[in-house]
């Protein structure tokens, strides 16, 4: 694919309910991000993937979300028992490699997740 | 983490030279400086990063003072499509990969 995907592109859930944010990452790229974006603010780190591992979790604001890329390529956040706080877009990114200087973060359009 | 200072908005006219100015006076020897763009209802956009050297890419320059504890964003010829919200991001690496830690940004509004 051209770039990063993610789906659904907007999702309204009711309070309590589960949600689940799809990203299609750009082929071969090892690294994987998530971030949480409110509403006139900068996205928040939530989440990091290298493959299969999840190897940094600290920006996961409570145990109801949780994120996985079981085959170190698609990646799935879900959001369990939904509240209005979880109102934001939702970015993923994906990068080449893990470290060096020119390891840009390419970003999908995001996931705009309203709860009522 | 190193923070960064933006000013919240700022004007340009089209054809103009657009001038974003970021402070990071905490910046670390190692810390490289990042700049992203993010269009309306868009996720970020690349345009270009520096460590201690003035980069030019196809779309902007970037001058680090020498003392790298700030950094001007140069748009050459801004255009309509250019109206966006400009991210300072001082680069930090973590466990391993690098951590984008995003501020508010700069608003700029590109005007005919």
């Amino acid at each position: 694919g051209a770039g990063v995907s993610q789906s659904p592109r907007y999702k309204v859930a009711k309070r309590g309910q589960d949600v689940a944010l799809r990203c299609d990452p750009i082929s071969g790229h090892v690294s994987l991000f998530w971030y949480q974006q409110a509403l006139g603010q900068g996205p928040e780190f939530l989440t990091y993937f290298q493959n299969e591992a999840q190897l940094d979790k600290s920006g996961l604001p409570s145990d109801r979300f949780f994120a996985e890329r079981p085959e170190g390529s698609v990646s799935t956040l879900k959001i369990q028992r939904t509240q209005q706080e979880d109102s934001a877009v939702y970015l993923c990114a994906s990068s080449l490699g893990t470290s060096g200087s020119s390891n840009e973060q390419f970003f999908g359009p995001g996931t705009r997740l309203t709860v009522l | 983490d190193a923070k960064t200072t933006q000013p919240p908005s700022m004007d340009c006219a089209e054809g103009r030279a657009a001038n974003l100015p970021c402070n990071h006076s905490t910046i670390s020897g190692n810390e490289y400086v990042y700049w992203y763009r993010q269009i309306h209802s868009q996720g970020p956009q690349y345009i270009i990063h520096g460590l201690k050297n003035n980069e030019t890419n196809e779309m902007a320059s970037l001058i680090i003072t020498e003392d790298r504890k700030s950094s001007t964003l140069i748009l050459p010829h801004a255009t309509l499509r250019d109206t966006a919200v400009y991210y300072c991001i001082v680069r930090v690496d973590s466990a391993g990969f690098q951590k984008l830690v995003f501020g508010t940004g700069t608003r700029l509004l590109v005007s005919p």
